[in-house]
């Protein structure tokens, strides 16, 4: 399989500009996450996914970070604006259903925000 | 707020030597989970423990897991160099949703 695929790698952008990250995850997976990466906030949950269904959005930072899924084999979010403290690394994971299943990663967006 | 802390944060040692990492968490659990980060990459899954387990071990790792303390800890039996990364815990609670911890910073020296 080919894993979690996440595109672009790397993006950066000047303030108020609108960024589309993307996220292809691990076919036959259920469950969708969104993370975000920084240094002194750790790893954070940002929105999670069930069969293409938002279910917990409650670590959206703020109305600027949106996030879809429109069909099982793809996932956005969207900052629209985006600002300087938006930058960071966001991860798409993965999880098949069932008790105990692990997350599965993408490598990663780095986003930087000028 | 972070459920699973992670200690030490960060751990230098030398090629061969075992490498121990601890993880405590502060709410009832299903199961927790320790990932590894190498840089500039996503997260790997290395082994999940349930929460009626005590012990795990999976290659040159093992983990164990007490409930009564809240505590893990994940055991790497002669290190490599390409075990240079972070190593994050996760506890998974009632729901979906994985906690993770501020992560270990481990540096294996050939």
């Amino acid at each position: 399989d080919a894993g979690v695929i996440q595109s672009p790698r790397h993006e950066v952008t000047e303030m108020g500009q609108e960024v589309t990250l993307r996220c292809k995850p691990i076919s036959g997976h259920d469950y969708l996450f969104w993370y975000r990466q920084t240094m002194m906030r750790g790893l954070e949950l940002l929105i999670y996914f069930n069969n293409n269904v938002p279910i917990d959005d409650s670590g959206m930072p703020e109305d600027r970070f949106s996030a879809k899924m429109p069909n099982a084999s793809f996932s956005t979010l969207k900052i629209q604006p985006s600002e300087p403290r938006d930058s960071a690394v966001y991860f798409c994971a993965s999880r098949s259903d069932g008790n105990n299943q692990p997350q599965h990663f993408g490598d990663g967006t780095r986003l930087s925000i000028l | 707020s972070q459920q699973g802390e992670e200690d030490p944060q960060a751990l230098s040692i030398q090629e061969g030597e075992n490498a121990t990492m601890n993880c405590s968490y502060k709410t009832s659990i299903n199961n927790l989970q320790w990932y590894r980060q190498n840089s500039g990459r996503g997260l790997v899954h290395l082994i999940l423990i349930r929460s009626n387990e005590r012990e795990k071990h999976s290659g040159r790792l093992r983990v164990t897991l007490d409930t009564s303390k809240k505590s893990s800890s994940l055991l790497i039996t002669a290190s490599r160099a390409a075990d240079t990364a972070s190593y994050f815990c996760a506890t998974q609670a009632a729901g979906n949703k994985l906690t993770f911890g501020g992560g270990t910073r481990v540096l294996v020296k050939p």
